[in-house]
């Protein structure tokens, strides 16, 4: 049964600060792995697409990369703004013809002016 | 604009009434889901279907009734709501395959009072 978890649960930084969130899974038969953002109140919106044959995504200041062999995935975010304060989700999506996916529980993110 | 729709966005009912939550899709997929999000912001997937076909029922109470009239639409019908039920419910597609990302709708919010 696949099991997301991503660390920390929360994280709080200066603005301008580089970093990263970490995401782990228990099964590495995935077909990708997608990295979302939900505001206070709102829905989820997707951020970065990795397919299992992919190493990294990169979209403006944020960089997904992926190990599947380690179960394994991270988002980096360059030069953190307030605007990022948000709550970041990662889900893979399992090698079943279901296509469901699977979430972590997130990490809250706030970074301060 | 391409998205995903669901409607209503908020929703406060009395326990023991009966309601529905539609959601529509123009994004061209062929797969149709929808998630529950509980108090602690946590997401799992109820149901799923593929081309107005269920695929996934992930032994939720039969009080909730998933309904697809076409592959464009897939709405959410809960009888006899309790207190329990109350949380964040999201609808989402993608299309069939490995290289599918998922599109989320805003969300309907449901309090049973």
């Amino acid at each position: 049964k696949q099991e997301v978890t991503q660390i920390p649960a929360a994280l709080s930084v200066p603005e301008g600060e580089n970093l990263v969130l970490n995401c782990s899974f228990t099964d590495s038969a995935i077909y990708n792995l997608q990295w979302f953002r939900q505001d206070p109140g709102k829905g989820l919106t997707s951020l970065l697409l990795i397919q299992s044959s992919q190493r990294e995504q990169t979209s403006g200041r944020l960089n997904a990369s992926l190990d599947k062999s380690s179960g394994r995935s991270t988002l980096y975010i360059a030069a953190s703004q307030p605007g990022d304060s948000a709550t970041y989700l990662c889900a893979v999506r399992g090698t079943g013809n279901t296509g469901k996916l699977i979430f972590g529980q997130g990490t809250t993110l706030q970074v301060k002016p | 604009d391409t998205a995903v729709s669901q409607t209503p966005k908020y929703l406060v009912t009395q326990m023991g009434n009966d309601k529905s939550i539609k959601c529509e899709q123009n994004l061209g997929h062929d797969t149709m889901y929808w998630y529950k999000q509980d108090s602690k912001k946590f997401l799992k997937i109820m149901f799923s279907y593929n081309n107005k076909e269920l695929i996934i029922n992930e032994t939720v109470p039969n009080r909730f009734s998933p309904k697809s009239p076409d592959k464009a639409h897939l709405n959410l019908h809960i009888n006899s709501l309790e207190l329990g039920d109350s949380a964040v419910y999201f609808c989402a597609s993608s299309s069939t395959g490995a290289a599918g990302g998922y599109t989320f709708g805003s969300g309907t919010r449901l309090t049973v009072v």
